[in-house]
Formats: structure tokens, sequence, C-alpha cells
């Protein structure tokens, strides 16, 4: 089975300050990982993947997150926080031998980002 | 930028009717999915579609569900005989592949469906 933990269900943090939202993951495989954003009353929008490669992965909007094997985490951060950054944040993962073709993301429950001036 | 649309944005239903849910995917895509959020609980998967066949399905996706993708375009979501516990947001998504850069999944906005 593949699952995905985020332990925090909101995070406060004051515009400018560095952000975290934490993410672990279960697979049995390697993992593919996702971050997601959704603003109120609109989709996910989708904001940076790990697949294989580097383990730091850049995305949109100026997020970036690392892939930490040994602590099987996916931990999406910002160095400077926005109060435009205030969201609700989804990691999700793939195990690519479990799910096939199908493609399947398991979500994790999100996390609300709240950036205070 | 390309995007997933999806039509209505909100739907009100009465237990037992039919409803159809209505997605056009960004138009090179060749991957389409259904998800689904009830409200506060996290985003689920449903069913996953591919070259017209289903790929992937969920516990969920039982037979009061059933996709489609009618024409070169759309790809729906009909639930046949709506229950209590369908009130969800039902999100549509697409991808151009599956594997490397190609499987990102691109959502749309989202149908709101209320079951009274």
């Amino acid at each position: 089975a593949q699952s995905v933990a985020q332990p925090e269900d909101q995070v406060n943090v004051a515009e400018g300050n560095p952000l975290t939202v934490k993410c672990t993951y279960s697979v049995s495989g390697n993992p593919y990982l996702f971050w997601y954003v959704q603003y109120p009353n609109r989709g996910l929008q989708f904001l940076l993947k790990y697949i294989t490669g580097d383990n730091l992965v850049k995305g949109s909007y100026g997020f970036e997150a690392e892939f930490n094997k040994s602590q099987t985490s996916f931990h999406l951060k910002k160095p400077s926080a926005l109060v435009s950054d205030s969201a609700l944040y989804f990691c999700a993962v793939r195990d690519p031998i479990l799910t096939g073709g199908g493609n399947k993301l398991t979500f994790g429950t999100g996390t609300q980002l709240k950036v205070e001036l | 930028e390309p995007e997933v649309t999806q039509t209505p944005s909100h739907q009100v239903t009465q237990m037992g009717q039919e409803v159809i849910l209505r997605c056009v995917p960004i138009s090179n895509h060749l991957y389409f999915y259904w998800y689904r959020q009830i409200l506060g609980q996290k985003v689920e998967f449903l069913v996953s579609f591919y070259n017209n066949e289903i790929s992937e399905k969920s516990e969920i996706f039982d037979d009061q569900f059933s996709v489609e993708r009618p024409d070169g375009s759309n790809f729906t979501l009909k639930i046949r005989s709506t229950k209590l516990e369908d009130s969800a947001m039902y999100f549509c998504a697409s991808s151009f592949g599956t594997s490397g850069s190609q499987e990102t999944q691109y959502f749309g906005p989202g149908t709101r469906l209320l079951v009274l």
C-alpha cells in the first residue's frame, strides 16, 4: 500500500520568515512525490514533484522540497513566506510499481498554511 | 496556459437521482482521472482512464459509478443513483503520460455535489 502523512493540520508563519510544511510517506518501492496547493474555492494546483535525480526539487512560486529517503520525508519549504502563500497544501505519493498504469495518487490530509503580517 | 475545466461548478440533486459531471481535460493529454474530496477530508482517488478503458479504480468506484469519453474533448463521471454520502467535491485531472515529466496530473476546479 502507499500512504502519506501530513502531521500538522495548520502551520502559522510570519511574512518574510522561512516556512516548512511536513510530509512523510510509505511505499514499498521508490516513490514519486508531489505537492499541490489549493486556494479557497479553487482546484488543486501542481507545485512540484520528485521522480528521480537531485533530492532538492524546485517548483512554482519559490517553493522547494527535499526528498529524504532515509527519513521517508518530502517536506515543502520556502525561504521567505508571503501572505499570498496562505492556502491548503497537499502532499501526494505514487508507488510506480504498485499502481502500474493506473497512476493513482494517494493524498495526505492537507496542511493549512497561514502567513501573517 | 491550458487547463482542465469542469461543469457544473455546483450541483444539487435529490437522493436516487442520476448526475453527470463533466470535464474537459487538457487537449493533448491521454490519461484522465476522477478524485473526490468529502468536506474536511482528504482527496481520494476514484478512477483512471486511458485509451477508452478504465486503468484502475478504487473501492469507492462501485457499480453506481461510470466514466465515459463520449467525444474527443469531454470526460464524464456518472453516478446512477446518488446517495447522501456521495456529497463531495469531485475533481477531474489529466496527464500526458504516466512516467517521468509526463505524469504530472493537472486538476480542474472541481464540481461540488450536494445530495439531499
